[in-house]
């Protein structure tokens, strides 16, 4: 069974540029999750959906970043502008809907 | 924030076992004990989860103490690949759960 895939795996952008990352999740699979990971940290939730509907969405910097889920399938995740603190590693997540979550390889942003 | 206390960091020989301790005083009594590990660069790896019970699969034991108020992950003979941060934490299982990661505990294993 394929894992969850996630492109591209690093990302170096300049502070105030524009980037989306894309996920494509488990098949069958109708809860994902977007994650942000700061050096040092553990992972801290951005953004859930249920099939093409958010779940919760509380964490997520609305003024700079979106996300969406079109057709309940893949989803992409988009920071605009970026700023310096923006650098982390971004993962996504799937999961049967109330199941265990398994993660995709993660993107590396660098914000220079 | 976290719902969980884990030792920072730990050290195992190869071949020997590592026991991973996890408090989680305050765990509900609809709450399970997941363990994730984190290899360097890659994403969060599911090891094994339980209610009350204990757990093995193939990866990994899960032992849930008789008050549920802490537990331990038990590797059975850990190889050098076994290094990675490990994660435990407390999830309802429904949905609209997340997991709330803390910063895990670093398991160095050497030769």
């Amino acid at each position: 069974e394929a894992g969850v895939a996630q492109s591209p795996r690093y990302k170096i952008i300049e502070k105030r540029q524009s980037v989306a990352f894309w996920c494509n999740p488990i098949s069958g699979h109708a809860t994902l999750y977007w994650y942000q990971q700061i050096l040092g940290q553990g992972p801290k939730l951005l953004i859930q959906f249920q099939n093409n509907g958010v779940v919760d969405d509380s964490q997520l910097p609305k003024d700079r970043f979106s996300a969406e889920r079109l057709k309940g399938v893949d989803s992409t995740l988009k920071i605009q502008p970026a700023k310096l603190e923006d650098s982390a590693v971004y993962l996504c997540a799937s999961s049967l809907s109330t199941g265990t979550q398994y993660f995709g390889p993660g993107t590396r942003l660098t914000v220079l | 924030d976290a719902k969980t206390t884990q030792p920072t960091s730990m050290d195992c020989a190869e071949g020997r076992a590592a026991n991973l301790p996890c408090n989680h005083s305050t765990i509900s009594g609809n709450e399970y004990v997941y363990w994730y590990r984190q290899i360097h660069s890659q994403g969060p790896q599911y090891i094994i989860h339980g209610l009350k019970n204990n757990e093995t699969n193939e990866m990994a034991s899960l032992i849930i103490t008789e008050d549920r108020k802490s537990s331990t992950l038990i590797l059975p003979h850990a190889t050098l690949r076994d290094t990675a941060v490990y994660y435990c934490i407390v999830r309802v299982v429904q949905a609209g759960t997340a997991l709330i990661f803390g910063k895990g505990t670093t398991l160095s294993v050497s030769s």
